[in-house]
């Protein structure tokens, strides 16, 4: 089973909507949580990262949900130059970051 | 800019050659990783290194090797390059239970 596990998609919506996704990880052990955004044929890049009693960037939405083992990302008023495609990363202490396969998000106008 | 470079940014090679890729870094991370990226599965880990001389395989190791001589420099090598190993390559380096940082990626094409 694969340790991290995310929707891949794609999500297509409208400028100025909401979405969000999800990322489910299967070690409990897992102490820190992040957000990248990868434009295509780039290299991914740190969008925010995730604390337990949740955190926001602008327009940007991170949490974290221990008991249920998820993580989850709100985008609200959607830009073009939001789509990307979103990587979410699990990470226990002292071993390697693991990361989900990405979800694709498309925002049209 | 986490000051990582990877090289060569492209290379061709013809399959049974051997190939190494290097990642170098100039800011003192711990770790350094070695991903493969491909259509339909995401980044997965080859290698990691979590210090120098100390390493450990990812989930796609088998046909790779890798060294860590220095602090700053983490070589990955295909012993004898086939072509299910063409592919994107990414180094990363992070800090113990921080972010990880990216290099701009190796396109390999083996022909």
């Amino acid at each position: 089973r694969k340790e991290v596990e995310q929707d891949p998609g794609p999500f297509n919506v409208p400028e100025g909507a909401t979405v969000a996704f999800n990322c489910t990880y299967s070690n409990s052990a897992s102490q820190s949580f992040f957000w990248y955004r990868q434009d295509c044929r780039k290299e991914p890049k740190l969008l925010m990262s995730v604390y337990s009693s949740g955190n926001e960037d602008g327009r940007f939405t991170a949490q974290l949900n221990r008991a249920s083992q998820y993580i989850s990302l709100l985008i609200r008023d959607s830009k073009l130059s939001d789509s990307a495609t979103y990587l979410c990363v699990a990470n226990q202490a002292g071993t390697a970051l693991i990361f989900g396969k990405g979800t694709t998000l498309s925002v049209s106008s | 800019d986490a000051g990582i470079t990877q090289s060569p940014r492209h290379k061709v090679t013809e399959t049974g050659t051997p190939v190494t890729l290097r990642c170098h870094q100039t800011e003192n991370h711990r770790y350094m990783y070695w991903y493969r990226q491909d259509p339909g599965h995401g980044l997965r880990l080859i290698h990691y290194s979590y210090g120098v001389k100390d390493t450990d395989k990812g989930e796609v190791s088998d046909g790779y090797s890798v060294s860590r001589s220095k602090t700053e420099d983490f070589l990955l090598t295909l012993e004898s390059a086939t072509s299910s190993q063409t592919s994107v390559y990414f180094c990363a380096v992070s800090r113990e239970d921080t972010e990880a940082f990216f290099g701009q990626g190796t396109r390999l094409t083996v022909v």
